[in-house]
């Protein structure tokens, strides 16, 4: 099993749409998730960070479920303007930066008019 | 604001040839990392620094060297390019992971080795 694994999509969707991406690790000592959102030829940029409690911002929620040991990212009302590529961000070990930071393939978001 | 700073942003080379990509970033922060990204792939750590003067191996380090001599800069070098290293290079830095954890990448190098 990958330490972290994305679908790679592309998931096409029409405005407005609810979409929800899922991320699995394979490492159940990681203690720091994070959702970066990469446009197409550009750097990736943070989007959230996911908390064991959960966390929203705006049309963005982030879950993390350890049992099962995966995140999921969902986007409410979907704008032209998210069409990017999510990429999942796991931390192995807490604090340090030694290395340790773990980036999925990315999830392909492209919404429609 | 400038950020991270990557230089050059393109380059083609010839197998064999030398380049330096340099990083630079004006946060004052502690980590750098040299990453590359190719198609399905994903981005993975070539070599990273957590402080002036220290260097570490990352998951793909082979054919690279790095060097940081400044706490603001971060070079990476390729002695002899190969075609397997035509990449998009992204540098990135960091303050720490006691807060929100947040990556600040350069804007990218799209190398071509031919």
């Amino acid at each position: 099993r990958k330490e972290v694994e994305q679908d790679p999509g592309p998931f096409n969707v029409p405005e407005g749409a609810t979409v929800a991406f899922n991320c699995t690790y394979s490492n159940s000592a990681s203690q720091s998730f994070f959702w970066y959102r990469q446009d197409c030829r550009k750097e990736p940029k943070l989007l959230m960070s996911v908390y064991s409690s959960g966390n929203e911002d705006g049309r963005f929620t982030a879950q993390l479920n350890r049992a099962s040991q995966y995140i999921s990212l969902l986007i409410r009302d979907s704008k032209l303007s998210d069409s990017a590529t999510y990429l999942c961000v796991v931390n192995r070990h807490f604090g340090g930066s030694q290395g340790n930071l773990i980036f999925g393939k990315g999830t392909k978001l492209s919404v429609k008019p | 604001n400038a950020g991270v700073t990557q230089t050059p942003k393109f380059r083609v080379l010839k197998t064999g040839q030398s380049m330096t990509l340099l990083c630079a970033q004006d946060m004052n922060h502690e980590y750098m990392y040299w990453y590359r990204q190719d198609p399905g792939m994903g981005l993975r750590l070539i070599h990273y620094s957590v402080g002036e003067g220290t260097t570490a191996k990352g998951e793909v380090p082979d054919g690279y060297n790095v060097s940081r001599l400044k706490k603001q800069n971060f070079l990476l070098g390729l002695e002899s390019a190969a075609p397997s290293q035509t990449s998009v290079y992204f540098c990135a830095s960091t303050r720490g992971w006691g807060d929100t954890g947040e990556l600040f990448f350069g804007e990218g190098s799209r190398l071509t080795v031919l």
